[in-house]
């Protein structure tokens, strides 16, 4: 199986800060990308799909970067509620998704 | 409202017994997956369905059996041949038949061994 892989973290911010997550994946053919937001002991959710032109979903961006083969995930404003882990997602045909193990995020007042 | 129910939320399993992880959804999805995560680390697949009555194993299939006699359900089995059952169990679903659709997920279930 090809790899999604992730900084694991934590990362540390403070309130209002910007951070910033990467994602690598090692198979060109993947076609759909995905950030979902897992809460510690909850499910994950997807937070939002990643296109090729990129996309912004309030304080949050996603990019797409298929030379590099990596996603990213922007978080501006960070807030205490942003605090969770971030799983990044790619697919690679009509096979299942399959998930980075997760980068913890951790927003400090 | 639409959604994946699992069953139950939190199960304790003795030595040698076999149990059944319940899922279900009502978002009309074709596609249906089990999922385990061990603590501090990521999903793994344990089995698919793409469709009733057909179900593919994923990387971790070994000591789990599903079934998917209807569509809006995807039970988990864990067998006794399951030696380290405890875990976080999350089921998902997807829109079609093609698996690039983004997946929605129950809340899981957590088993323990007594």
């Amino acid at each position: 199986r090809k790899e999604v892989e992730q900084d694991p973290g934590p990362f540390n911010v403070p309130e209002g800060a910007t951070v910033a997550f990467n994602c690598t994946y090692s198979n060109s053919a993947s076609q759909s990308f995905f950030w979902y937001r897992q809460d510690c002991r909850k499910e994950p959710k997807l937070l939002m799909s990643v296109y090729s032109s990129g996309n912004e979903d309030g304080r949050f961006t996603a990019q797409l970067n298929r030379a590099s083969q990596y996603i990213s995930l922007l978080i501006r404003d960070s807030k205490l509620s942003d605090s969770a882990t971030y799983l990044c997602v790619v697919n690679e045909g009509n096979t299942p998704l399959v998930f980075g193990k997760g980068t913890r995020l951790s927003v400090i007042a | 409202d639409g959604g994946i129910t699992q069953s139950p939320k939190y199960l304790f399993r003795k030595e040698g017994q076999n149990v059944t992880l319940s899922c279900e959804q009502n978002l009309n999805h074709d596609a249906m997956y089990w999922y385990r995560q061990d603590p501090g680390q990521g999903l793994r697949l344990i089995y698919y369905s793409q469709i009733v009555n057909d179900f593919q194993k994923g990387d971790i299939a070994e000591g789990y059996s599903v079934s998917r006699e209807k569509k809006e359900s995807f039970p988990l089995t864990v067998t006794s041949a399951q030696k380290n059952p405890t875990a976080f169990y999350l089921c998902a679903s997807g829109t079609g038949t093609f698996m690039g659709q983004p997946q929605h997920f129950g809340d899981g279930t957590r088993l323990s061994i007594l």
